[in-house]
């Protein structure tokens, strides 16, 4: 079965903290991508990642393709900062993106 | 290239009529993808286009959503006879891809349906 598994499903924390938000997936899902979304807004991009790590600002994702795992971390966390995280993986076979379920972040001043 | 496109933002329509949405991708994006959101849920794959050809669709769709990409570019995605459960976010996202190589993925803004 082809899944994408987030964790953790809610997260709050003090402004400042360094925050990860994890994503593991199965077999056949070849990249991955880490999606924003703030309350009543439209989804942005933040990473694509098939290998290794990307930054961008305080933002920094990484990927173990022999675990199958990834993570998104945030840095010096602000309130700003408060949205979903979703990651969604690319499926080798057509190309279909398998969504997690989200990480609602509350980042509290 | 100002980014995805969607037409039109929001449509309230009363059930039983036909609505249509219409995205507009980034140029040169092959990639197009339907999703649907609904209040504090995420994305819900809707179907998936390759160029024209549309390779993938949800099982959850109803024979009432058809879409359609034409030429490549532009795609509509048509519900016919609306009923009060379509009412949504009809989101649309492009991405440049080539085999497993997959591009950033864009989203557009979002259509939101409302169905009285």
């Amino acid at each position: 079965k082809n899944e994408v598994e987030q964790s953790p499903q809610n997260l709050t924390a003090q402004e400042g903290e360094f925050i990860t938000i994890n994503c593991s997936y199965s077999v056949g899902i070849s990249a991955l991508h880490w999606l924003q979304q703030h309350p009543g807004g439209g989804i942005v991009s933040l990473f694509m990642l098939s290998s290794g790590k990307k930054k961008h600002g305080r933002l920094i994702a990484t990927i173990n393709i022999q675990e199958k795992h990834s993570s998104l971390h945030i840095t010096a966390s602000h309130p700003r900062d408060s949205a979903v995280y979703i990651c969604a993986g690319l499926m080798d076979s057509n190309y279909q993106l398998i969504w997690g379920a989200g990480t609602k972040l509350i980042i509290k001043p | 290239d100002t980014g995805v496109s969607q037409n039109p933002r929001h449509k309230i329509t009363k059930r039983g009529q036909n609505v249509t949405f219409r995205c507009d991708p980034i140029s040169e994006h092959n990639r197009l993808y339907w999703y649907r959101q609904t209040l504090g849920q995420g994305p819900e794959f809707l179907t998936y286009f390759q160029n024209e050809a549309q390779l993938e669709k949800s099982r959850l769709l109803s024979d009432r959503f058809s879409a359609e990409r034409p030429k490549g570019s532009f795609s509509t995605l048509e519900i016919q006879r609306t009923e009060q459960g379509d009412s949504a976010m009809y989101l649309c996202a492009s991405s440049l891809g080539v085999t497993a190589f997959t591009g950033e993925l864009f989203f557009g803004e979002g259509s939101r349906l409302t169905v009285l």
